[in-house]
């Protein structure tokens, strides 16, 4: 069947340093992926979408890579700040546009 | 301009009861979706509707759970006789026809069955 995997543990991690969170599926092969933030008692947010034609994707301090031989994806903060503290999910399209997500990332910056 | 809105932002009901949730997608988009999301937990697909044409209801999980959209714009969902279990915060989205790919998440409906 097919999965999707988000480390559940938060990751907590030092203002400054770049956070790397990971996004690996099974059984999945998406025409795209997408990368959402979502605040508590908020509904996630859109941030990058990478085709699976695409290595890598830039915007502002994101960067996204999307391996679909490993079928991975991995989501960097360059240069973080407490204001990046949130869950982030990974969503993989299927079937059109639809979407299947991920259950998250957790991310604490400390100052 | 304004953002995908949802009401109630917190209904709590007694097991049995019917409950409805209403979302107002962004004007003009022509996709709308509804998720379910447990406490700690992904996103769960329900219920998408694109434009006339027929939703795809793959997600729902019982015949408990409907929904609709009437004229192509504001979305009704409703869970007959809830249980314990359906207690969860419920999304909706919308997407427009020119930027397919990309969903508009309302702030959601938190949903408490007693």
């Amino acid at each position: 069947s097919q999965k999707i995997e988000q480390n559940s543990e938060a990751l907590n991690i030092q203002e400054g340093k770049t956070a790397t969170l990971t996004c690996n599926y099974t059984n999945y092969s998406p025409a795209y992926l997408q990368w959402y933030r979502q605040d508590p008692g908020r509904g996630p947010v859109f941030l990058l979408l990478i085709r699976e034609n695409e290595k890598e994707k830039r915007k502002e301090r994101l960067k996204v890579t999307f391996d679909t031989t490993l079928k991975q994806s991995l989501f960097h903060i360059t240069a973080s700040q407490p204001a990046d503290s949130a869950t982030y999910l990974c969503a993989l399209e299927f079937a059109g546009n639809m979407l299947t997500f991920g259950g998250g990332t957790r991310l604490m910056v400390k100052p | 301009g304004a953002g995908v809105s949802q009401s109630p932002s917190n209904k709590v009901t007694e097991k049995g009861k019917d409950v409805e949730l209403r979302c107002d997608p962004i004007s003009g988009h022509t996709a709308l979706y509804w998720y379910r999301q447990s406490l700690g937990q992904g996103l769960e697909f329900l219920i998408y509707f694109q434009g006339n044409s027929a939703p795809d209801k793959s997600g729902l999980p019982s015949d408990r759970f409907s929904a609709e959209r009437t004229g192509g714009s504001v979305s009704t969902l409703t869970i007959q006789r809830t249980q314990q279990e359906d207690s969860a915060v419920y999304l909706c989205a919308s997407s427009s026809r020119q930027e397919q790919e990309t969903q508009y998440f309302g702030p959601g409906t938190r949903l408490l069955v007693l």
